[in-house]
C-alpha cells in the first residue's frame, strides 16, 4: 500500500497569516498521463470531508482561491492564505493511484 | 443537487452482521464508481473500498476484504456495504462518497457502534 505522510502545523495560526500543509507519499504519484493523484479534503468539526484539490493542483468547484496545492510526484503542498476562521478543521490528503486510496493522518489547523 | 444519504447505522453486537445503504440523488448514479469510507471516534478517514458503474469491479482495502461486501442497484440509485463479524474495532462513522478520481460528493454519514 501506498503511504502518505502528513506534517504537522505550529497551532494556532494568526488570522490573516498563511499556512502550509505537508503531505509525501511512499510511492511517485505521478502518473503516464501527466497528473498527478493527489486529492486535499477539508474535514470541518462535526461535519464530513470536503474535496478540496484535486490532481495535486487543480481546484474543486467552489472551493476559494486563497487554497493552493503543489508538489513533486511524491511531497505535496497544501497552501492556505489569509486564514480565516471558517478553515478550522483537519486536512487529508489522499493518494489515487493505486488501491487503497490511503489517506493521510490529518493535519489540524486551528486559528487565533 | 448531489445528495448522497448514509442509513442503517446503529448499535450492534460484536459478531453480528450489519448492511448500511447510500441512498443517491441528484446526478446520474448509473455513471459513476462509488466508494465507502469510515471514521472511528477521534480518527482520521480510512478508505473501505469502491465499486464500479455495473458492479463489475469491486476494489476493498486488504484488512476488510474477508468482512466487508459493497454492492449497487442502479435500478434504486443505492450504494450498500454489507459488514459482517463485527468487532469492536469497526466502531465508526461510515460514509458513502462519489468517486471519480477524488471523492467529490460526500454523505453525512451513519454511525455503527460494535458493543455488547
Amino acid at each position: 500500500d501506498i503511504v502518505m505522510t502528513q506534517g504537522a502545523l505550529p497551532n494556532p495560526v494568526p488570522s490573516g497569516e498563511s499556512a502550509s500543509i505537508t503531505c509525501q507519499s511512499s510511492k511517485s504519484l505521478l502518473y503516464s498521463d501527466g497528473k498527478t493523484y493527489l486529492n486535499w479534503y477539508l474535514q470541518r468539526p462535526g461535519q464530513s470531508p470536503q474535496l478540496l484539490i484535486y490532481w495535486m493542483s487543480t481546484r474543486a468547484s467552489g472551493v476559494s482561491d486563497r487554497f493552493s496545492g503543489s508538489g513533486s510526484g511524491t511531497d505535496f503542498t497544501l497552501k492556505i492564505s489569509r486564514v480565516e476562521a471558517e478553515d478550522v478543521g483537519v486536512y487529508y490528503c489522499q493518494q489515487f493511484l493505486e488501491f487503497p486510496f490511503t489517506f493521510g493522518s490529518g493535519t489540524k489547523l486551528e486559528i487565533k | 443537487e448531489v445528495k448522497l444519504v448514509e442509513s442503517g447505522g446503529g448499535l450492534v453486537q460484536p459478531g453480528r452482521s450489519l448492511k448500511l445503504s447510500c441512498a443517491a440523488s441528484g446526478f446520474s448514479f448509473n455513471d459513476y464508481w462509488m466508494g465507502w469510507v469510515r471514521q472511528a471516534p477521534g480518527k482520521g478517514l480510512e478508505w473501505i473500498g469502491e465499486i464500479n458503474q455495473d458492479s463489475s469491479t469491486i476494489n476493498y482495502t486488504p484488512s476488510l476484504k474477508d468482512k466487508f461486501t459493497i454492492s449497487r442497484d442502479n435500478a434504486q440509485n443505492t450504494l450498500y456495504l454489507q459488514m459482517s463479524k463485527l468487532g469492536s474495532e469497526d466502531t465508526a462513522i461510515y460514509y458513502c462518497a462519489r468517486a471519480d478520481w477524488y471523492f467529490d460528493f460526500w454523505g453525512p454519514g451513519t454511525m455503527v457502534t460494535v458493543s455488547s
